[in-house]
């Protein structure tokens, strides 16, 4: 069936370095994308968006990359602080099918002091 | 920003009891608000649509009867879950959608049930 996936449940990444992690999805009419941070115990919190008629996006220390090619995102996060630790979802916005938000699996990303 | 609160944070019920999950958009109206369960260590599954006034939509494989949900004004969304038993031990979250597309997440709801 239609899904948001992720390559690498979970990324152990030095302080100080950048983060990348990745997502497959298999609806190529999917046309909004979200990335989410979730840490222990508590909802997801949004991170940052893009849509389809976009290849990048730019945030605070946050890049989404989208590849509709091969329906592939990623997000990076520069200057990988101990404060990033957390489960990070990709997730797939349904827009005309009542906006329904889909989750993909989650990694985890671990900060090495 | 857009607030969004679920009361109770926590709650332990005894086996074959019911007990109801509130989720309340603090400062926008939400016509549409979606409920979650997550199991540790897996992703947020969508249970239910829910809009304000009608029936929810649930997804292929949710209960209906046992997670009744019920949206009864523009800020507020319940789920009951019923007749409860340990599988339904979860972290149940709702999300609200607000006047542009973006929804907001609450922060959880973490049911144990003995």
């Amino acid at each position: 069936g239609e899904s948001v996936g992720l390559h690498l449940p979970t990324l152990s990444v030095q302080e100080g370095d950048n983060s990348i992690i990745n997502c497959a999805y298999s609806n190529s009419a999917s046309d909004y994308f979200i990335w989410y941070k979730q840490e222990s115990g508590k909802g997801p919190q949004f991170i940052i968006d893009i849509r389809s008629n976009m290849d990048k996006r730019q945030g605070q220390r946050v890049t989404v990359l989208l590849n509709k090619t091969v329906k592939h995102l990623s997000l990076q996060i520069a200057a990988t602080q101990p404060g990033d630790s957390a489960v990070y979802f990709c997730a797939e916005n349904m827009m005309g099918r009542d906006d329904k938000i889909i989750f993909g699996k989650g990694t985890r990303l671990h900060i090495l002091p | 920003g857009a607030v969004v609160s679920q009361h109770p944070s926590w709650v332990i019920c005894k086996s074959g009891t019911s007990v109801k999950i509130e989720c309340r958009s603090l400062d926008f109206q939400a016509t549409t608000m979606f409920w979650y369960r997550q199991f540790p260590k897996q992703s947020l599954m969508l249970m239910a649509t829910s809009n304000e006034g009608s029936k929810a939509t649930y997804e292929q494989g949710v209960e209906k009867d046992k997670f009744l949900i019920n949206h009864a004004s523009l800020t507020l969304s319940t789920l009951t879950v019923t007749s409860a038993h340990p599988e339904d031990s979860s972290f149940y979250i709702c999300s609200a959608k607000g006047q542009n597309y973006e929804q907001y997440f609450g922060p959880g709801t973490r049911l144990t049930v003995t």
